[in-house]
């Protein structure tokens, strides 16, 4: 079984129409992460958490609002979806850490959303 | 404010033929560097990581890179190429201490021709 799940995997909407992307793992990691991937720009991080009560926008956060609803649980929001959040959308996780110290990310299989 | 500069956006080489992906990296302080591989249809994965020690590091299927503090670079290589290797390439920088947000390149498409 995947350690990062993400649902749906695929999914097509239209403008105006809210969207939920989920993201659950069983890594057991507290910090959890949202991409979104563009061709040409890389990963661009949205939003990250680093526990259930510590929540933080990354550098792309407008039009997106986050969800930690759990430990293991990470859901990603486009309250009213435009055309150029057209995206493949990566959820990850990573352990804590020392200071000092880093652990690398595990993605999940991504989501690919096409806004029409 | 740190940020990830890869130089190739899109490489192609033939089988057998020696890979050297650019990295560079602009942050004042102590880094980690990482380089993730995202093979077609699929989500990234780690290829190598560089914390401390060695700046030589070796990483799975035969990558390895080398951190060179001066030049603020963090190159891929690989001694021969082969077809399976076709992916797309990011590298990564994070800060060592307090909030370690990762910063990711643009990425190198790759494209090995058997």
């Amino acid at each position: 079984d995947a350690d990062v799940t993400q649902t749906p995997r695929n999914r097509i909407t239209k403008t105006g129409k809210r969207i939920m992307l989920e993201c659950s793992q069983t890594k057991g990691h507290d910090r959890m992460y949202w991409y979104r991937q563009d061709p040409g720009l890389g990963l661009r991080l949205i939003y990250y958490s680093f526990d259930v009560k510590d929540i933080n926008k990354g550098e792309i956060s407008d039009g997106y609002s986050v969800s930690r609803q759990a430990q293991a649980k990470f859901s990603l929001s486009l309250e009213s979806a435009i055309p150029n959040q057209t995206a493949l959308y990566f959820c990850a996780t990573s352990a804590h850490t020392d200071r000092g110290s880093y652990n690398e990310q595990f993605f999940g299989p991504g989501t690919r959303l096409t806004v029409l | 404010a740190q940020s990830v500069s890869q130089h190739n956006h899109h490489v192609i080489l033939s089988e057998a033929a020696s890979l050297e992906l650019g990295c560079n990296y602009s942050y004042g302080g102590t880094v980690n560097l990482f380089w993730y591989v995202q093979y077609p249809g699929q989500h990234l994965q780690l290829l190598l990581k560089y914390f401390s020690g060695d700046p030589l590091v070796k990483g799975i299927k035969g990558f390895e890179a080398e951190f060179i503090k001066s030049k603020f670079s963090f190159n891929l290589r690989k001694p021969s190429v082969q077809w399976s290797d076709t992916a797309e390439y990011f590298c990564a920088v994070t800060n060592s201490g307090g909030y370690q947000k990762v910063t990711f390149g643009t990425g190198t498409k790759l494209q090995v021709i058997p």
